[in-house]
């Protein structure tokens, strides 16, 4: 059974750090894509960034693009996020997700339960 | 890029059936057939209904279904029942190989 697991979540200030992780079980972690989604306290769905099987193409939102670094270890099963310069509007909760498809084009067919970051002074 | 347009709320009767449309542009919804569809419970992580427009997931009930038509996407529920309510996601792949949501359809059952 597929299995996603995210830690790492808390309260940071303003122009903080914070590294997310996620651990995968019961697929093979290596040949699919993985993405982090995040969603804010009553608000809706934000893709935030994706990695492909070998870190071969690496992709992120608009508004995490330069502050935000995805990044996988196969021997490990594991997805990163490190996430700098916060800003409040990065508080969410944030969801790693399986890509399907594995190719061209994406949808998300496996979530974890999610990790919540909480950016405030 | 802003989020994909969807109505905020859709309501019907138990076995009515009703359809949420997931609006976009030449730029994802209408240049790909890439469109997914994701319901969320309160408290819970999505859970991937549609996906490739029209595809639906092993164990996905066949009362689910998506289409597309230019740069409009829509899930249509039948049959409507008391375990449909929840929140409803559109997604689309873009040309700029990042990924567009909806704002979010909350589907009540009456």
């Amino acid at each position: 059974e597929v299995h996603l697991v995210e830690s790492g979540g808390g309260l940071v200030k303003p122009g903080g750090s914070l590294r997310l992780s996620c651990a995968a079980s019961g697929f093979s972690f290596s040949t699919y894509s993985i993405n982090w989604v995040r969603q804010a306290p009553g608000k809706g769905l934000e893709w935030v960034s994706s990695i492909s099987s070998s870190s071969t193409y690496i992709y992120y939102s608009d508004s995490v693009k330069g502050r935000f670094a995805i990044s996988r270890d196969d021997a490990k099963n594991s997805l990163s996020l490190q996430m700098n310069s916060l800003r409040v509007e990065d508080t969410a909760v944030y969801y790693c997700a399986r890509d399907g498809r594995g190719s061209t084009g994406r949808y998300f067919d496996y979530w974890g339960q999610g990790t919540l970051v909480t950016v405030s002074s | 890029q802003s989020a994909l347009t969807q109505p905020a709320s859709v309501s019907g009767s138990p076995g009515q059936s009703i359809t949420i449309s997931c609006t976009g542009s030449s730029s994802d919804v209408g240049d790909y057939n890439y469109v997914s569809w994701y319901q969320q419970h309160p408290g819970k992580a999505p859970k991937l209904m549609i996906y490739e427009v029209t595809n639906r997931p092993s164990g996905v009930s066949d009362r689910f279904s998506g289409s597309k038509s230019g740069n409009t996407a829509s899930l249509t529920i039948s049959g409507l029942q008391a375990e449909d309510e929840a929140d409803y996601y559109c997604s689309s792949y873009t040309s700029s190989s990042t990924e567009l949501f909806g704002g979010g359809t909350k589907v009540t059952v009456l």
